[in-house]
C-alpha cells in the first residue's frame, strides 16, 4: 500500500525566514497531494493541495511543488510568522480510493 | 454554512466498553471518512462511507464499525475497547459526486480508554 515519508520531524526558524518540508510517496498511482496544518488540540486544516497534472501551485506565502518522476513533493512557506507555528502534515491519495495516507508530521516553530 | 461537526468533544471509557462517535458532514458533502490520530502521529484511515455503504477500509479490526444515514451523517462504533484505542478520532467529509478530492476535517472526538 501507499507509504508517505515526511522530513524533517521538527523545524525551527526565525521570523521572516523560509521553511521547507519534504515528503516522498511510494504509490505511483497517487495523484492528489494535500497539506494540512494542525494547531495543538485543533482539527487539521487544509492549507494547499496539488494534483499530479500540475508541477507547482502557490497561494500567497505558501507554495507546493511536485516531482512525479522522483515521487516527492514539498511545502514552501516564505516570510514565516509566529502564527505559522504548528504541525504540518502531507498526504497522498488517488482517485478511486481517495483515502488520505498521511506523513508523520513536521513540527514548525517560528521564533520572533 | 456549517463545517464538519463531531460529537462528543471528549469521552472517557474503560476497557471492554463500547463507544459511538458521531459526525455531520459539511453542507453539500455526501462522503464521510473516519481517521484515528494517536498522540504525536498522523491520522490513520479507518473507513469511508458513501451512499450509506462502507466503500473502503483501512487496517483496523472488525471491532471498528460504522454507519451512514440518509442525511449523510455518520457514526463510528468501537467495541471491546482497548487502552490502545485512546486517540483523537477525526471525521472528514467531501463532495463525492463532484469529482473533487478535497476533504475537510471536523474538530475530532478525544477518546480516552482507562
Amino acid at each position: 500500500g501507499e507509504n508517505v515519508e515526511q522530513h524533517p520531524s521538527t523545524l525551527s526558524v526565525q521570523e521572516g525566514d523560509s521553511a521547507v518540508i519534504k515528503c516522498t510517496y511510494s504509490d505511483s498511482a497517487s495523484n492528489y497531494f494535500p497539506w494540512y496544518k494542525q494547531e495543538l488540540g485543533k482539527r487539521p486544516q487544509l492549507i494547499i493541495d496539488i494534483r499530479s497534472n500540475v508541477g507547482e501551485k502557490k497561494d500567497q506565502r505558501i507554495a507546493v511543488t511536485l516531482n512525479k518522476t522522483a515521487k516527492h513533493f514539498s511545502l514552501h512557506i516564505t516570510e514565516t510568522q509566529p502564527e505559522d507555528s504548528a504541525v504540518y502534515f502531507c498526504a497522498a491519495s488517488h482517485t478511486g480510493f481517495q483515502k488520505l495516507v498521511f506523513g508523520t508530521g513536521t513540527r514548525l516553530l517560528v521564533s520572533p | 454554512d456549517a463545517g464538519v461537526t463531531q460529537s462528543p468533544t471528549h469521552l472517557i471509557k474503560t476497557r471492554g466498553q463500547q463507544v459511538t462517535l458521531r459526525c455531520s458532514p459539511k453542507s453539500g458533502h455526501d462522503t464521510v471518512s473516519w481517521y484515528q490520530q494517536a498522540l504525536g502521529q498522523g491520522p490513520q484511515f479507518i473507513f469511508q462511507y458513501y451512499e450509506e455503504e462502507e466503500r473502503q477500509r483501512g487496517n483496523f479490526p472488525d471491532r471498528f464499525s460504522g454507519h451512514q444515514f440518509p442525511n449523510y451523517s455518520s457514526e463510528l462504533n468501537v467495541n471491546a475497547l482497548l487502552l490502545g484505542d485512546s486517540a483523537l478520532y477525526l471525521c472528514a467529509s467531501r463532495a463525492g459526486g463532484s469529482g473533487t478530492d478535497t476533504q475537510y476535517f471536523g474538530p475530532g472526538t478525544r477518546l480516552t480508554v482507562l
